[in-house]
Parts: structure tokens; C-alpha cells; sequence
């Protein structure tokens, strides 16, 4: 198994909703990822966890809440987003050094 | 500071023909670098990565060059192919970051 599942595909939110997206992979990764992606833009860090513990926050504002309930597992919850929150998150896993396995992603919208 | 640098925004080839796409870097303590392909509402995926200890790797019709000095590599694609037609990444890192930095990416379009 070589893929990352994200759930869910598509999410429309207010700004006073509280949502989580969630990720699993199970090709035994140790470090997981999750990226923000606006429109014709790089993919732009936000969170890594390395053996399920968060090791780089990369000053993401707090309305955005990591978990990574297992090795497996990653979670971004999410709370009083603003519009301009909306993009495609995508989330990632690796070994610890190496090429990063890509979900197809989570397009948010934020009305 | 951008540290990965993708300076064409766009390529257009005809099918058959070479596909080049260039990546400058300037932080000398990358010494991972990587190329991903990304299609429409799709996350990217790995097509071909490179060592600093080495100066080409090879896989089928794609091709990476690194240059140390000029701090430039470059991706081929020999021949190109309609399917070819995406958004292409550059990604490198340093050892013990564990991060990548991307690229703006260059969207390749492959004319049949």
C-alpha cells in the first residue's frame, strides 16, 4: 500500500464552524506532513510530526490544531477560520530523510 | 528569501521532442533535491530525486542534472509526451532539516 487517504475530498465551512481533516497512511512512515496549496503556488509547510511527535510549526496561527493520534494517523483540526484559509491541504508522509508520498488533498472553502 | 527557484513559469513542447526544466537553489546546505509532478486537484508525486554526491541520475525517459557550483539543476524529459502535461516541483533539502522546500513550479504543456 502506497498511498495516503485523506478525508475529506472537499469541505465547506463558516467561520464559526469547527471541522477536522484527516489523514492515514500504512507504509510504516515516521514523519507526516501537512501542507497548505494556494492556487499556482508551491505547496507551503505547516506541520511535520516525526515519530508522532510535532517537530517543525512553522508559525501556522493557531485556528489550525494538529494531532497525530498514531503513527498512522494525522489530524488538523480546524476552528474560526477566515476566507482567505481556503486552499487545497494536502497532507504528507516520508521516512524520516527522503521523498515525500502526497494525499490528493482536502479543497477547503471558508465562506 | 526564496531558496528554490523555478524562473519559468510556463513550457510548451512538441510530443517527442526534449522537455527542459530548470531549478536554481541558493542554500549551499541543501544536498537532497527532488522533482514532483502535480496534475489538477491532485496532490503532487515523486517522479525522480538526485544526492549532492552526484551529478546525474537517470530513470527511464526523465533525467536530473545537478550542478554544485552554478547551485542549478535541471530536469529532462526525453521524449515528451502529451501525459507529460502538469505542474512540475523542484523540492530540496538539507540533512537534519526535515523539510523540503519547494519551488513556484513550472507548468509544462506537451503539444501532440
Amino acid at each position: 500500500d502506497t498511498e495516503v487517504t485523506q478525508t475529506p475530498k472537499h469541505l465547506v465551512m463558516g467561520m464559526t464552524n469547527k471541522k477536522s481533516l484527516k489523514c492515514e497512511q500504512h507504509m510504516g512512515h515516521r514523519a507526516m506532513y501537512w501542507y497548505k496549496q494556494k492556487a499556482k503556488k508551491p505547496p507551503e509547510l505547516m506541520f511535520v510530526y516525526s515519530y508522532e511527535k510535532l517537530s517543525i510549526n512553522e508559525s501556522v496561527p493557531s485556528r489550525f490544531s494538529p494531532e497525530c493520534p498514531n503513527s498512522s494517523l494525522l489530524n488538523l483540526h480546524l476552528h474560526a477560520l477566515q476566507p482567505e484559509d481556503s486552499a487545497l491541504y494536502l497532507c504528507a508522509s516520508s521516512q524520516p530523510v527522503g521523498k515525500l508520498f502526497f494525499g490528493s488533498g482536502t479543497q477547503l472553502s471558508v465562506l | 528569501d526564496q531558496q528554490v527557484k523555478q524562473n519559468s513559469p510556463s513550457l510548451s513542447v512538441q510530443e517527442g521532442r526534449i522537455s527542459i526544466l530548470n531549478c536554481d537553489y541558493t542554500n549551499s546546505m541543501f544536498d537532497y533535491f527532488l522533482w514532483y509532478k502535480k496534475y489538477p486537484a491532485e496532490g503532487p508525486t515523486f517522479l525522480i530525486s538526485i544526492s549532492s554526491i552526484k551529478d546525474k541520475n537517470e530513470d527511464g525517459r526523465f533525467t536530473v542534472f545537478l550542478n554544485k557550483s552554478a547551485k542549478h539543476l535541471s530536469l529532462h524529459i526525453v521524449p515528451s509526451q502529451p501525459g507529460d502535461s502538469a505542474v512540475y516541483f523542484c523540492a530540496a533539502s538539507a540533512e537534519g532539516a526535515g523539510k523540503s522546500t519547494f519551488g513556484d513550479g513550472t507548468t509544462l504543456t506537451v503539444k501532440p
